[in-house]
C-alpha cells in the first residue's frame, strides 16, 4: 500500500524566485491537503484540493497557489519567495467520503530561501 | 479556526516511565488525531479518535468529546517515543485539520 509521496526533499531558492513542490497521494485516496510548517511550530493549513478544485483555503496570501491533476497528485506553487517562506511543507491526503476522515501526511519537503 | 492547546509543552522521562500528554479543543471536533513526528519531520499517525479509547501497544488515547479534550498515554517509555506530539482536529462544516503548538517529549536511557 503506497503510502504519501512528496518531491522534492530538499530545496534551496533565493529570495525573488518560484518554486513547485509536488504530492502523490496515498492509494484510493482522492483529496489532498496542503501544510507549512515553520521551526518549532505546529502545521498551518494552506489549501485543499478535491476533483480538481481548490475546496478551501487557509490565511496564505495568493503567492501560494496549487493545482491538482486527474490521476489526484498535486502541486503547491510559490511565488516571489520570501525569507519568511522557508519552513517544512506537508502534504496530507484523505478520502472525500466523509469530511472527517482520518488524514495521512508525507515526509515533506524542506524549503530553504535565502 | 480552532484553537487547540497542547500540555505540557516540554516532558523530559526516564526509559520506563508512564506520562500522560493532554490536548484541550476550543472548539467540539469532528475529527481528532494524535501525530508523533520523527527527526526527519514526516507526520506518523498514533490515533484517529474522535470519542472513547484505543490502544496501540504501549499507547493508548482517550477523547472525552463532551469535555473537548483529549488525553495520549505512553507507558514504558523508550527512548524511540522520543520526537514531537502533536494533536490535531477537524470542527464541523470545516475541512481542515488544526494543530496544536506540540509537546516535545525527550526520554533518556
Amino acid at each position: 500500500d503506497a503510502g504519501v509521496t512528496q518531491s522534492p526533499t530538499h530545496l534551496i531558492k533565493t529570495r525573488g524566485q518560484q518554486v513547485t513542490l509536488r504530492c502523490s497521494p496515498k492509494s484510493g485516496h482522492d483529496t489532498v491537503s496542503w501544510y507549512q510548517q515553520a521551526l518549532g511550530q505546529g502545521p498551518q493549513f494552506i489549501f485543499q484540493y478535491y476533483e480538481e478544485e481548490e475546496r478551501q483555503r487557509g490565511n496564505f496570501p495568493d503567492r501560494f497557489s496549487g493545482h491538482q491533476f486527474p490521476n489526484y497528485s498535486s502541486e503547491l506553487n510559490v511565488n516571489a519567495l520570501l525569507l519568511g517562506d522557508s519552513a517544512l511543507y506537508l502534504c496530507a491526503s484523505t478520502l472525500a467520503g466523509d469530511r472527517y476522515n482520518e488524514q495521512f501526511f508525507g515526509p515533506g519537503t524542506r524549503l530553504t530561501v535565502l | 479556526g480552532i484553537q487547540v492547546e497542547q500540555s505540557p509543552p516540554d516532558l523530559i522521562l526516564q526509559e520506563g516511565a508512564n506520562s500522560t500528554l493532554r490536548c484541550n479543543f476550543s472548539d467540539s471536533v469532528n475529527n481528532l488525531q494524535w501525530f508523533h513526528q520523527n527527526p526527519w519531520g514526516q507526520l506518523i499517525n498514533l490515533f484517529y479518535i474522535p470519542s472513547g479509547t484505543k490502544q496501540n501497544g504501549r499507547l493508548s488515547a482517550t477523547t472525552v468529546a463532551t469535555e473537548r479534550y483529549s488525553l495520549l498515554y505512553i507507558s514504558s517509555s523508550q527512548t524511540t517515543d522520543s520526537g514531537v506530539y502533536f494533536c490535531a482536529g477537524i470542527r464541523s462544516n470545516d475541512y481542515k485539520l488544526s494543530f496544536g503548538a506540540g509537546t516535545t517529549v525527550t526520554v533518556r536511557a
